[in-house]
């Protein structure tokens, strides 16, 4: 069965920090990658996603991701951190070829940036 | 409208009490999704139609729970004798077509309380 890791639950980052959060998936197959935000009181919107070609993938607002096979991650960075982006922030994958485009979330990090 | 809608945006039920959520998908768009957000949590999901036909139905936790799109349109999820353990937010998400990759667009939620 597919799943994904996020490794920090919890991140407190001072303005003008840099940003990265893990994400590991399992799956063997094609995948598409997905990362969705949170800003508090909204609803999750999509921030980036990964559909193939290029590993680096760039998103809204200054975010970035990285997708390695051979490590089965895909992680979030951001080389400077700004207030607006407290929020929450989850990683998914859709399996290519399914009958379905489920996706299938991480635990979601929670990012407090400190002005 | 402009983006996905659900109603209600709170629900209290009492343990036994039959509920329905109502979710309005942007318009056109063919494929919709529901999730169970627990607290803490991911989104994990429920259910899936392509146009009016329910697809996908594996997630759905228990016989309790029924979901309905039979115009291709507006979709509700119903829960019958809710119980303690079904407190949650409930996620509709829609998107255009069955695509890869293709984007889920994300509504508000129905927060779900259950006494």
């Amino acid at each position: 069965a597919q799943s994904v890791s996020q490794h920090n639950h919890h991140v407190i980052l001072s303005e003008a920090a840099s940003l990265e959060l893990g994400c590991n998936y399992s799956y063997g197959g094609t995948v598409n990658l997905f990362w969705y935000v949170q800003y508090p009181g909204q609803h999750l919107q999509l921030l980036l996603k990964y559909f193939s070609g290029d590993p680096l993938v760039k998103g809204i607002k200054g975010f970035e991701a990285e997708f390695i096979k051979s490590k089965f991650s895909f992680n979030l960075r951001k080389p400077s951190v700004q207030w607006s982006d407290t929020a929450e922030y989850f990683c998914a994958v859709k399996a290519y070829g399914g009958a379905t485009n489920k996706l299938i979330f991480g635990t979601g990090t929670l990012l407090a940036v400190q002005p | 409208g402009a983006g996905v809608s659900q109603s209600p945006r709170y629900k209290v039920a009492k343990r036994g009490q039959d509920v329905a959520l109502r979710c309005d998908p942007i318009s056109g768009h063919v494929s919709l999704f529901w999730y169970q957000q627990a607290l803490g949590q991911g989104p994990e999901f429920l259910t899936y139609f392509q146009n009016e036909a329910q697809l996908d139905k594996s997630g759905l936790p228990s016989d309790r729970f029924f979901a309905e799109r039979p115009e291709g349109s507006v979709s509700t999820l119903k829960i019958q004798r809710t119980q303690q353990e079904d407190s949650a937010v409930y996620l509709c998400a829609s998107s255009s077509y069955r695509g890869r990759g293709n984007e889920q667009f994300f509504g508000p939620g129905t927060r779900l309380t259950v006494l």
